[in-house]
C-alpha cells in the first residue's frame, strides 16, 4: 500500500513558466514532508521541506505548499528553469519515527 | 567535501554470490539509511540506524542484513544474491536533529544475473 503517491510520473513545461508538481499520503501521522530533485546518476538531493504546523514554505524560486486536510502537498518552481529538469521525489516523515516514506517520483522537463 | 560516499558504483553478481555495498559519511550524523530504487516504485527504505549501535528493519528489509561498524559507516550485505535485488542502492544520512533532511550517497548500481 502506498502510503505517499505521486500521481503523475511526467511533467513538461516551457521555460520561464511555473511548475507544479503534486503528492497525496494517506498516513495522517506523518508530521514532516520534503522534496527531493534527483539527476541521472547521482542521489537524490535535498530541495525544501515543510512541517505539519506550517501550510507554506518558501525558498528562492521554490515554495511547497501542505494541505492536512487533503492530505495533499504541491511544489511550485517559479520561474521553470531547463536545469530544473530532473526527477523529483516527495517524502513524508511520521511523528516520532526516522522512517522516510518516498513518492514514486515525478520526471519535470522545462522546454527552453 | 565527500558527504556521503558509497563503493563502488557498479557491481555485477551471480545468483546466490554474496556482497557487501559500503557507506560512509563524513558529516558526523547520527542517523544512517539504506534504501534501493527500482523503476516506477521510489526509494524504498530497506533498513536504517538511527544512531550508533542500532539497527531497524524499513519496508523491504528481507534478504538483506546491515551492520553499523561505528559513527560513520552504514554497510549492507546480500548474503544470498536474488535477481530480485538487482537495483541501484542508496546510503542516506542525517543529522539526529528532528526536522533535518538526510544526504545521499551517488549510489551504487547492482545487477544480478
Amino acid at each position: 500500500d502506498q502510503q505517499v503517491k505521486q500521481n503523475s510520473p511526467s511533467l513538461s513545461v516551457q521555460e520561464g513558466r511555473i511548475s507544479i508538481l503534486n503528492c497525496d499520503y494517506t498516513n495522517s501521522m506523518f508530521d514532516y514532508f520534503l522534496w527531493y530533485k534527483k539527476y541521472p546518476a547521482e542521489g537524490p538531493t535535498f530541495l525544501i521541506s515543510i512541517s505539519s504546523i506550517k501550510d507554506k514554505n518558501e525558498d528562492g524560486r521554490f515554495t511547497v505548499f501542505l494541505n492536512k486536510s487533503a492530505k495533499h502537498l504541491s511544489l511550485h518552481i517559479v520561474p521553470s528553469q531547463p536545469g530544473d529538469s530532473a526527477v523529483y521525489f516527495c517524502a513524508a516523515r511520521g511523528s516520532g519515527t526516522y522512517k522516510y516514506i518516498f513518492g514514486t517520483g515525478t520526471r519535470l522537463k522545462v522546454l527552453a | 567535501n565527500a558527504g556521503v560516499t558509497q563503493t563502488p558504483k557498479f557491481q555485477v553478481l551471480k545468483t546466490g554470490q554474496s556482497m557487501t555495498l559500503q557507506c560512509a559519511q563524513d558529516m558526523n550524523h547520527n542517523s544512517m539509511y539504506w534504501y534501493r530504487q527500482d523503476p516506477g516504485m521510489g526509494l524504498r527504505l530497506i533498513y536504517y540506524s538511527a544512531s550508533e549501535g542500532t539497527t531497524d528493519k524499513g519496508e523491504v528489509p528481507n534478504g538483506y542484513n546491515v551492520s553499523r561498524l561505528n559513527k560513520r559507516e552504514f554497510s549492507l550485505r546480500l548474503e544470498s544474491a536474488a535477481p530480485s535485488q538487482t537495483s541501484v542502492y542508496f546510503c542516506a544520512s542525517r543529522e539526529g536533529a528532528s526536522n533535518q533532511p538526510q544526504h545521499f550517497g551517488d549510489g551504487t548500481r547492482l545487477s544480478i544475473l
